[in-house]
């Protein structure tokens, strides 16, 4: 099956700081992949979407400069916390798409805490 | 700090009883729909899916159900165990390629 690998698991950083997150399609070329934001007790917020070798999409009220996306290949797309503070403080999803009518694969997530 | 938010509806079951969780949506563009799991620190994992065409779709154990008429889905698990307690997530597509989540439901099961 599809399975989407996601890295660092656990970061903990200081205030002012940026944070790389990986996410990895393993057996599969993802065309599309999303990034999610995930507060305690709360749903998955979508940040953005991106396409291989295209700018990425980002939902209204998340800061483009501030959470960076790159997405170079078809298997890998990463997500960069620039000037990190406490309040970026969440739980950061990803998912993997290979395409219009393939389902979604989701990584197991980073636990960002911002000091 | 981080944002405060409402607290998940709890749903407590027996075990071996059966359970509904339900979700209402409002996009009448949507035409994909997925039933998540999410055990706590993981990433969400697919349970079931259903199309805008069917009104129902079995699984082992769980069961789909999709009304369009009034905007509703609900899961059935049947005879649910302690592993089956976690936060349940509907989402759908809205007829693009973004997936939205709904808010999520807690299941708790009790022995």
């Amino acid at each position: 099956g599809a399975v989407v690998s996601q890295h660092p698991s656990r970061v903990i950083c200081k205030s002012g700081t940026s944070v790389k997150i990986e996410c990895r399609s393993l057996d599969f070329q993802a065309t599309t992949m999303f990034w999610y934001r995930q507060f305690p007790k709360q749903s998955l917020m979508l940040m953005a979407t991106s396409n291989e070798g295209s700018k990425a999409t980002y939902e209204q009220g998340v800061e483009k400069d501030k959470f960076l996306i790159n997405h170079a290949s078809l298997t890998l797309s990463t997500l960069t916390v620039t000037s990190a503070h406490p309040e970026d403080s969440s739980f950061y999803i990803c998912s993997a798409r290979r395409g219009m009518g393939y389902g979604y694969t989701f990584g197991s997530g980073t636990r960002l805490t911002v000091v | 700090g981080e944002s405060v938010g409402l607290h998940l509806p709890t749903l407590s079951v027996q075990e071996g009883d059966n359970s509904i969780i339900n979700c209402a949506y409002s996009n009448s563009a949507s035409d994909y729909f997925i039933w998540y799991k999410q055990e706590s620190g993981k990433g969400p994992q697919f349970i079931i899916d259903i199309r805008s065409n069917m009104d129902k779709r079995q699984g082992q154990r769980v069961t789909v159900l999709l009304n369009k008429t009034v905007k509703h889905l609900s899961l059935q698990i049947a005879a649910t165990q302690p592993g089956d307690s976690a936060v349940y997530f509907c989402a759908e597509t809205g007829g693009g390629n973004k997936l939205t989540f709904g808010t999520g439901t807690q299941l708790k099961v009790e022995l």
